[in-house]
């Protein structure tokens, strides 16, 4: 069964580094999330992408935060800075047409020290 | 999005079916009720969604109400696998719209 594929499945980076989280969506997939839990809490919408725009995106995706597909295949998520509060799962989810379910990935566990 | 009431945590024994409610008592026409999982941290698993019939796939069963004010997501045979956050979530119908999670009812199967 085809799935999200995230990598590094874990990145360790200091405080006011640039990081890029990366994701290969499922391959006829249009629509594309990004999705991010700290430890212990809910999992939160970040931004959602759709025809190389983003459609919508939360209160948490501030400049600091931008997202590309850079070609074909990949989807990623940049910090700009890093801050130790962005410590946390980033999950990436892709959708076909419509209505349809979103499929996740396993996550990147991003810690910042 | 309707907001949806889940009880936060809950037993079942295993090979028993585990029935987990939700209630979504604003839900509006055009929103359906999806169900996910999340097993230790993992990414969400889909399971199942309705609007408003019932609906039956190889993982599940989700009952929902004739006023569609709640739901029942039914495990039909729990498997100690079968531990994780279950969510219940109410989608608006639009293409790519997003899924909103809420805090989710954790399930343990015990032996």
């Amino acid at each position: 069964e085809p799935e999200v594929t995230q990598t590094p499945s874990h990145q360790v980076t200091q405080m006011g580094q640039e990081v890029i989280l990366r994701c290969v969506p499922i391959s006829n997939h249009l629509y594309f999330y990004w999705y991010r839990q700290i430890l212990g809490q809910k999992v939160e919408f970040l931004v959602s992408f759709y025809n190389n725009e983003i459609s919508e995106k939360s209160e948490i995706f501030d400049d600091q935060f931008s997202v590309e597909r850079p070609d074909g295949s990949n989807f990623t998520l940049k910090i700009r800075s890093t801050k130790l509060e962005d410590s946390a799962m980033y999950f990436c989810a892709s959708a076909s047409v419509g209505n349809s379910p979103l499929h996740f990935g396993n996550g990147t566990r991003l810690t910042v020290t | 999005d309707a907001k949806t009431t889940q009880p936060p945590s809950m037993d079942c024994a295993e090979g028993r079916a585990a029935n987990l409610p939700c209630n979504h008592s604003t839900i509006s026409g055009n929103e359906y009720v999806y169900w996910y999982r999340q097993i230790h941290s993992q990414g969400p698993q889909y399971i199942i969604h309705g609007l408003k019939n019932n609906e039956t796939n190889e993982m599940a069963s989700l009952i929902i109400t004739e006023d569609r004010k709640s739901s029942t997501l039914i495990l039909p045979h729990a498997t100690l696998r079968d531990t994780a956050v279950y969510y219940c979530i109410v989608r608006v119908k639009a293409a790519g719209n997003k899924l909103t999670f809420g805090g989710g009812t954790r399930v343990l199967v015990k032996p």
